[in-house]
């Protein structure tokens, strides 16, 4: 267990709607991020939040937010859902101070239909 | 940008017997650190082993060591007396150091190996 959260598990959804993925980072992990990993693309950085705050982005579509509330526990929103949304998405934590280990979850499987 | 390329879609070996995955990156950065990754069907990421770009040591973990070449921007991976359990994908991955506070640590990945152990 990495200690990383994600709620569901699992997910099925048709086009055009929305949805919210949820992450609860390692107690005490400041940093976190999300990845998508399609058949397509591989596994690609989305978007990151530290502390709260936005830090950097990746290969994420306008379609899809996120934001880490003060909780520290972080959510990925996607709208708009098309086919090609379907994928595992990973949310990863690591420390602050150069730590350069992140800890992964086990991954929101989502279907678009 | 960084790039970060898997060579081998998939392997296999025998039980006890020892593979190598290959791995090869490109970056202009000097100050770097490598990963290796395991998902196995649970499709839990687990780390498996890391690589600091300023130690010339290779590191290793039980059964699992590193090749790292850094001039020629290659980070294989070996696996000796391989076990049922070490069926997985294997993912390379890269990550900069950043110098801004150290807060950007975002992972670029290979598309992965495919090793199956064989009883």
């Amino acid at each position: 267990d990495s200690g990383v959260t994600q709620t569901p598990k699992h997910l099925i959804t048709a086009t055009g709607q929305r949805v919210t993925l949820r992450c609860s980072p390692r107690s005490g992990d400041l940093s976190v991020y999300w990845y998508q990993q399609s058949l397509d693309q591989g596994l690609q950085f989305l978007i990151q939040y530290y502390n709260g705050e936005e830090r950097a982005k990746g290969n994420i579509l306008e379609r899809f937010s996120a934001q880490q509330f003060p909780d520290l526990h972080s959510e990925l929103n996607l709208s708009s859902l098309e086919l090609g949304d379907s994928a595992l998405y990973f949310c990863a934590s690591s420390a602050n101070v150069r730590n350069t280990e992140a800890f992964f979850g086990q991954g929101t499987r989502l279907t678009v239909v | 940008a960084q790039t970060v390329t898997q060579s081998q879609p998939e392997m296999s070996v025998q039980e006890a017997e020892t593979v190598t995955l290959s791995c090869t990156y490109d970056t202009s950065e000097n100050n770097y650190y490598l990963f290796w990754y395991k998902q196995p069907p649970s499709r839990q990421m687990i780390l498996v082993i890391r690589q600091e770009a300023y130690k010339q040591q290779n590191a290793t973990e039980n059964r699992f060591s590193v090749n790292f070449q850094k001039a020629a921007k290659s980070f294989s991976l070996k696996i000796s007396d391989s076990q049922l359990g070490d069926t997985a994908m294997y993912f390379c991955a890269f990550m900069k150091l950043s110098n801004s506070g150290g807060s950007n640590y975002k992972l670029t990945f290979g598309k992965g190996t495919l090793l199956t152990v064989n009883p």
